[in-house]
């Protein structure tokens, strides 16, 4: 079993939906929770990160993490086309020698259509 | 201000020859990662530099892969005799120092093994 599950998708939703992306984790060390958007042929470029349970809210995305059920979400209101891209959840744990090493899902493919 | 660049942006070799993949960080920044993405998979940890020497390695396949970052700033990846199974998105991301939990991503080298 990954330490880190995310369903691949694809995902395709029309213009204006609320989106809601998931990942499970089975690791207690991970302290940090991100995600990442990927867009086809490129690094991936970091939306948002949380550390404790609850809510975190910038512009029109939410991510959401619940430690209990080691349960992770990010939320897109009003989805735009120019959202379509890869989503990969990451997770972070503290390495022995200092830093941060990230352990992410597969990625959810999202496709936004007008 | 500049991001995190890679070259070369493709790379394709030969079964058996020595590549070497290179990264720039953001400026300022002393943490290094270098990752590994295979098709349909998020990227993978493999080695992580605070300063100039590699702080965890416990990412790297095996004794093929190595790398370097002799002045802190600039990282090198090298992969000694090449197999079909190395060919990936090798990405390169940076972050301010150790607790600092944001990794910035660069591009990736795209490697093509053949």
């Amino acid at each position: 079993q990954k330490e880190v599950e995310q369903d691949p998708g694809p995902l395709s939703v029309p213009e204006g939906a609320i989106v809601s992306l998931n990942c499970t984790y089975s690791n207690s060390a991970f302290q940090y929770f991100m995600w990442y958007r990927q867009y086809s042929r490129k690094g991936p470029e970091l939306l948002m990160y949380t550390y404790s349970s609850g809510n975190k809210e910038d512009g029109r995305f939410t991510a959401q993490v619940d430690k209990s059920s080691k349960y992770i979400s990010l939320f897109i209101r009003d989805s735009q086309p120019s959202d379509s891209a890869t989503y990969l959840c990451a997770m972070s744990e503290a390495l022995t020698g200092g830093g941060n090493k990230l352990t992410f899902g597969t990625g959810t493919q999202l496709k936004v259509e007008l | 201000g500049a991001g995190v660049s890679q070259t070369p942006s493709n790379k394709v070799t030969e079964k058996g020859k020595y590549v070497e993949l290179r990264c720039d960080p953001i400026s300022g920044h002393t943490a290094l990662y270098w990752y590994r993405q295979s098709l349909g998979q998020g990227p993978e940890f493999l080695i992580y530099f605070q300063g100039t020497g590699a702080a965890d390695d416990s990412g790297l396949p095996n004794d093929r892969f190595f790398a370097v970052r002799p002045e802190g700033s600039v990282s090198t990846l090298k992969i000694q005799r090449t197999e079909r199974g190395d060919s990936a998105v090798y990405l390169c991301a940076s972050s301010l120092g150790t607790g600092n939990y944001e990794q910035y991503f660069g591009p990736g080298t795209r490697l093509t093994v053949t």
